[in-house]
């Protein structure tokens, strides 16, 4: 059974980085996509971005400037760090397994829990 | 970047109750929409993939149509345990982009 479990700090300061990394179990991250996702009141739930099972990565362009997603596979284990917060990166911020065949994606079929990520001084 | 447009925002139902949820697309995405269901605190479900198929496991009281611009979410025979968030996704192009949600409540 796959699993996902998000882990990271639940306060970041302004401007800081916020870093969180999701475990994965059951599955091998050398395969399919793993991708970020967050939801908020404002803007509702958006797409980060992924890692995909050769490393590449592929971000929202509205978040590309400050963004990173990267992987230690020994671990597997997939990250995200989201530089210069501000108060509206405030969110539920969710790990998830994009699914991949054939070259193609066909979008998140597991996820984690989530965990809330308050931007505050 | 394609925008999705789901509605309504927040419904109201009685157990045994159909209900709808639409989500509409700026552009023909084909079949590609996924529906999934949030509650607090719990993992999010994946419940229809390809707008129209049931993923392994989920009750059939949920059903998806649709295809291009317009997809629909069905729930047959409400019951209590679906008081929750639902929300469409398309995965026809990147950026993915989600519709904006429903909250279901259940009387």
């Amino acid at each position: 059974q796959v699993q996902l479990q998000e882990s990271g700090p639940g306060l970041v300061k302004p401007s800081e980085t916020l870093s969180l990394s999701c475990s994965v179990s059951g599955v091998s991250i050398n395969t399919d996509s793993w991708t970020w996702i967050r939801q908020s009141p404002q803007m509702g739930v958006e797409w980060i971005g992924y890692i995909s099972s050769r490393g590449n990565t592929n971000y929202n362009p509205s978040l590309k400037r400050r963004v990173t997603i990267s992987r230690d596979t020994s671990k597997n284990q997939f990250s995200l760090n989201l530089y210069s917060v501000t108060a509206a990166d405030t969110a539920v911020y969710y790990c998830a397994r994009d699914v991949v065949r054939g070259g193609l994606h066909y979008g998140m079929d597991v996820w984690g829990q989530g965990t809330t990520v308050t931007v505050s001084s | 970047e394609t925008t999705l447009t789901q509605s309504p925002a927040f419904m109201s139902a009685t157990p045994g109750d159909k209900v709808n949820i639409s989500c509409k697309a700026n552009k023909d995405i084909d079949d590609d929409v996924n529906w999934y269901q949030r509650k607090p605190g719990e993992a999010v479900i994946f419940l229809i993939q390809e707008a129209s198929t049931l993923v392994p496991g989920i009750s059939p009281r949920f059903s998806g149509s649709g295809y291009g611009t317009d997809f629909t979410l069905t729930i047959n025979n409400i019951e209590s345990e679906d008081a929750a968030y639902y929300f469409c996704l398309q995965h026809d192009v990147f950026p993915y982009t989600f519709g904006q949600g429903t909250h279901l409540e259940i009387k």
